[in-house]
């Protein structure tokens, strides 16, 4: 079932620009993450953020959580071509089951 | 090894065909999963094992049987599908299976195609 949803679906960005997108669910969690799937590929795990945490950095990855507001947010810094892809939010819940959002689309312009 | 695999990259059956899909991981996972993913859609959950063991069956119809001879490998058996079963066919494995879930690693997936 789909907890997550994210906004925007879609973002066009030039090189070098920032690219936030944001998600929000439903239910209480025990973490949230973010994947990164290339077209027609595998999802790749980016990062993943506890429910105790509030912000979390991996390269140039910056993930926040608001519990209170049940929403997350990922911000992609100094976007590259290779950032190309979809980015999907995935909630961790006590029914050990990976609920996936919507999935916002980003396309990443030379 | 950080890697899943998975076979065939791409599969094209008929609706009287049998076939199977594979999944292999070397990393000592303990938890391994199924998910359907269609077109600009998220992954869907299939199945969950654990330890070898079906411990989620997401309602999924019987023409897809899953199978887990061993911790690294996990198959799926197909029969009788349906065109609308046509998706990308993702395979994924995580440490263990406990509440809220640690990150999973997917494998690339086969596409399939029910003509």
């Amino acid at each position: 079932s789909q907890q997550g949803e994210e906004d925007p679906q879609a973002l066009s960005i030039q090189e070098g620009e920032n690219a936030t997108m944001n998600c929000s669910y439903k239910t209480s969690i025990n973490n949230l993450q973010w994947y990164r799937q290339n077209s027609g590929r595998g999802l790749v795990h980016l990062i993943l953020i506890r429910s105790n945490e509030r912000e979390k950095h991996s390269g140039r990855l910056r993930v926040t959580l608001d519990t209170s507001k049940k929403s997350s947010s990922l911000l992609i810094t100094a976007s590259r071509a290779a950032d190309t892809a979809s980015y999907f939010c995935a909630t961790g819940t006590n029914d050990y089951k990976l609920s996936f959002g919507a999935g916002t689309t980003v396309t990443v312009r030379a | 090894d950080t890697e899943v695999t998975q076979t065939p990259k791409h599969l094209v059956m008929g609706m009287t065909n049998k076939k199977s899909l594979k999944c292999e991981q070397h990393m000592g996972h303990r938890a391994m999963y199924w998910y359907k993913q269609k077109a600009k859609k998220p992954p869907e959950l299939m199945f969950v094992y654990s330890y070898e063991k079906l411990s989620i069956n997401e309602s999924v119809p019987s023409r897809f049987s899953p199978e887990c001879p061993n911790s690294s490998l996990l198959n799926l058996h197909l029969h009788a599908l349906q065109p609308e079963d046509s998706a990308l066919y993702l395979c994924a494995s995580s440490l263990n299976l406990q509440e809220g879930l640690d990150e999973q690693y997917f494998g690339p997936g086969t596409r399939l195609t029910v003509t």
